[in-house]
């Protein structure tokens, strides 16, 4: 598969748990993005690695959220007790340069109760 | 840091008719655009891209312009077929700090085709 994946599609989770959700990028892309989308927006910056050097990060990502990419290949967004207002789309995104198509994976869902 | 406006939200024209959609960035920095296309349920895909040394770029019935100065760029769609239905993003990043900061999206046109 050359494309971007991303795992679990679903994921539906009590308020105050923890969830990780999991993007494998093109594998020659150094670049890695995490978007969040809510319903009738446009994604949303959350952070960026290079490699494995996590370079930016908005101020969306509360010290709740964290994210990794241990070896520049997959990489993890874990959001610490979550919140009903977690509940989006969680996109990632992967490229070769910045500007070229960054190439998004099929997002995770995420529903908080 | 980066804005992008988009308009409309909605828009629907006849199969065979054009489209067109306007976005306005903030930031002069800016020097990427590209427009990608969101099928409902599906991912988001790059239709057409546009850096800032060139004015306009087209691929078969897509077309972007850009006007610097202005700080806007546009979307147009010729000969609309049914498939073209779905919600269209402009987005807009600059290399002032190597891409890190990501794309800045506007809020999406939902583009309708009618029959």
């Amino acid at each position: 598969d050359t494309g971007v994946s991303q795992d679990p599609r679903h994921k539906i989770t009590k308020r105050g748990q923890n969830v990780t959700f999991r993007c494998d990028p093109i594998s020659e892309h150094n670049r890695l993005y995490w978007y969040r989308q809510t319903l009738g927006q446009g994604p949303e910056f959350l952070t960026y690695f290079q490699n494995e050097a996590q370079l930016e990060k908005s101020r969306l990502l509360s010290d709740r959220f964290s994210a990794e990419r241990p070896k520049g290949s997959f990489s993890t967004l874990e959001i610490q007790r979550t919140e009903q207002g977690d509940s989006a789309m969680y996109l990632c995104a992967s490229s070769s340069r910045w500007d070229t198509e960054a190439f998004f994976g099929q997002g995770t869902r995420l529903t908080v109760v | 840091g980066e804005n992008v406006e988009q308009h409309p939200s909605t828009l629907s024209v006849q199969e065979g008719d054009s489209a067109v959609i306007k976005c306005t960035y903030s930031d002069s920095a800016s020097n990427y655009f590209p427009w990608y296309k969101q099928e409902l349920g599906k991912r988001p895909q790059l239709i057409i891209d546009i850096r800032s040394n060139v004015g306009e770029k087209k691929d078969q019935r897509i077309a972007v312009t850009l006007n610097k100065t202005a700080k806007h760029f546009s979307l147009h769609i010729t000969e609309t077929q049914p498939e073209d239905s779905a919600v269209y993003f402009c987005a807009a990043t600059s290399n002032m700090r190597g891409g890190a900061d990501g794309l800045t999206f506007g809020k999406g046109t939902h583009l309708i085709i009618q029959p």
